[in-house]
């Protein structure tokens, strides 16, 4: 069973520019999350999706936005680029079934605001 | 907001030796999970611990959840070098499904 796929796993921006990340998760499973970690901060959550719908948002700015389509595959965007937004972008699945709450994470993109 | 805290945040130990890291969290959540991270990677799922009481081992680890304390803890048992990384415990909120994470606990087994 494939796990979560993130692409791409590496990105230079410079500081203004926007960027879109992609997250596929694990076939069956309809709760996509983001994350954002950094040094500073330790591991944030950004945002959840289930079912093409946002349900619920961490502490970000309106800068970072996300979708999710009909295939639970999921989108996250950022506009405006800072340099604080260089982090570890991680996305995790759920199955979201009664009793199996486990989360599983991708490998992460690497964003790098320059 | 939930709070998550872990200590020790370092922790460098001898092989074959034990020791156990705490994580603290400030409300009440009955989902309470365990992460491994090594460096440059991502998160590896180790234990879901999901009732009061819940104990779960694998290998040289072993978790266990007071939900009354809000306490979870991780007990490493005759530490070997492969264990070393990072790792953290996460709450995720009744009815919601977005996790709060503790600050990580970086293990460092010596040989």
């Amino acid at each position: 069973k494939a796990g979560v796929t993130q692409t791409p796993r590496y990105l230079i921006k410079t500081r203004g520019q926007q960027v879109t990340l992609s997250c596929s998760p694990i076939s069956g499973h309809r709760s996509v999350s983001w994350y954002q970690q950094t040094p500073g901060q330790g591991l944030q959550f950004l945002f959840e999706y289930f079912s093409e719908t946002q349900r619920n948002k961490g502490n970000f700015p309106g800068r970072f936005s996300g979708r999710q389509f009909s295939n639970s595959r999921s989108e996250m965007n950022v506009s405006t680029l800072e340099l604080g937004d260089s982090a570890l972008y991680l996305c995790a699945s759920r199955p979201i079934r009664r009793g199996n709450t486990e989360a599983f994470f991708g490998q992460g993109t690497r964003l790098t605001v320059v | 907001e939930l709070k998550v805290e872990q200590n020790p945040l370092f922790l460098s130990m001898q092989e074959g030796k034990n020791y156990t890291i705490y994580c603290n969290y400030s409300t009440t959540s009955d989902r309470l999970y365990w992460y491994r991270q090594d460096p440059g990677k991502s998160l590896e799922s180790l234990f879901v611990l999901l009732s009061n009481g819940a104990v779960k081992q694998e290998g040289r680890l072993m978790a266990s959840l007071d939900t009354k304390a809000r306490l979870s803890t991780l007990h490493i048992t005759a530490a070997v070098h492969d264990l070393s990384a990072t790792y953290f415990c996460a709450v995720d909120l009744l009815g919601a499904n977005n996790l709060f994470f503790g600050t990580g606990t970086r293990l460092t087994v010596i040989p």
